[in-house]
């Protein structure tokens, strides 16, 4: 079946210390999202890439990074200047960019002692 | 600038009940329109989208959302909630003028009481 596979689903790190987030999916969508959920806030957008080799910031990129070196993967890693690490993390594609149907992975809860 | 607001964090609804989510977006045109619902621990998933046309939108689930120009609305409803009902709620816009970037409100839990 296509979808969106996160991993893994919960993680724990050392305040300090980098740590990445896989995003993988099979559904051939170009397009592939980084959101940061906490409580009461809905969904933040931290990065995003509209095709491989290229990516944008979102609204709250700083602390964060990504690449987009194939089409089925999207990576994030949580650096250590990220001031408030711990959340839930959730990936999303779409099939051409914003605006049409994203479908979303299961996320990933990072949670930073 | 834009914004999507769901102004109950909260809502407690029976078995059987009817159940309506507000939403309101500050846009400078109206934008695309989405609702989207979490189980805990989950993605989203997509119930209902809106982009132009009739202004009630038929989703899965038994939900339907209107689309109010006038008030900046776009409430999701449903005639009678079932348990499985009990999840939490997202309203988003995606800006045509700005690439469509996608923008969550705060969402609302709904709690089911049998």
């Amino acid at each position: 079946d296509g979808g969106i596979t996160q991993s893994p689903k919960y993680l724990f790190r050392k305040e300090g210390q980098n740590v990445t987030l896989s995003c993988e999916q099979n559904l051939n969508h170009d397009a592939m999202y980084w959101y940061r959920q906490d409580p009461g806030q809905g969904l933040r957008l931290i990065y995003y890439s509209q095709i491989v080799n290229d990516f944008q910031k979102g609204d709250i990129a700083e602390g964060y990074s990504v690449s987009r070196e194939k089409k089925e993967s999207f990576p994030l890693t949580v650096t250590s200047a990220q001031k408030n690490p711990t959340a839930f993390y959730l990936c999303a594609s779409t099939a051409d960019g914003f605006g049409t149907e994203a479908f979303f992975g299961q996320g990933t809860r990072l949670t930073v002692v | 600038a834009q914004s999507v607001t769901q102004p109950d964090i909260h809502i407690t609804v029976s078995e059987g009940a009817s159940l309506e989510l507000r939403c309101n977006y500050s846009y400078g045109a109206t934008p695309y329109l989405f609702w989207y619902v979490q189980s805990p621990g989950q993605g989203l998933q997509l119930l209902l989208k809106y982009f132009s046309g009739d202004t009630l939108v038929q989703g899965i689930k038994g939900f339907e959302a209107e689309f109010k120009r006038s008030q900046s609305s776009f409430n999701l409803r449903k005639p009678s909630v079932h348990w499985s009902d009990a999840a939490e709620y997202f309203c988003a816009a995606a800006d045509k003028a700005a690439g469509n970037k996608l923008t969550f409100g705060g969402g609302t839990r709904v709690l089911v009481k049998p």
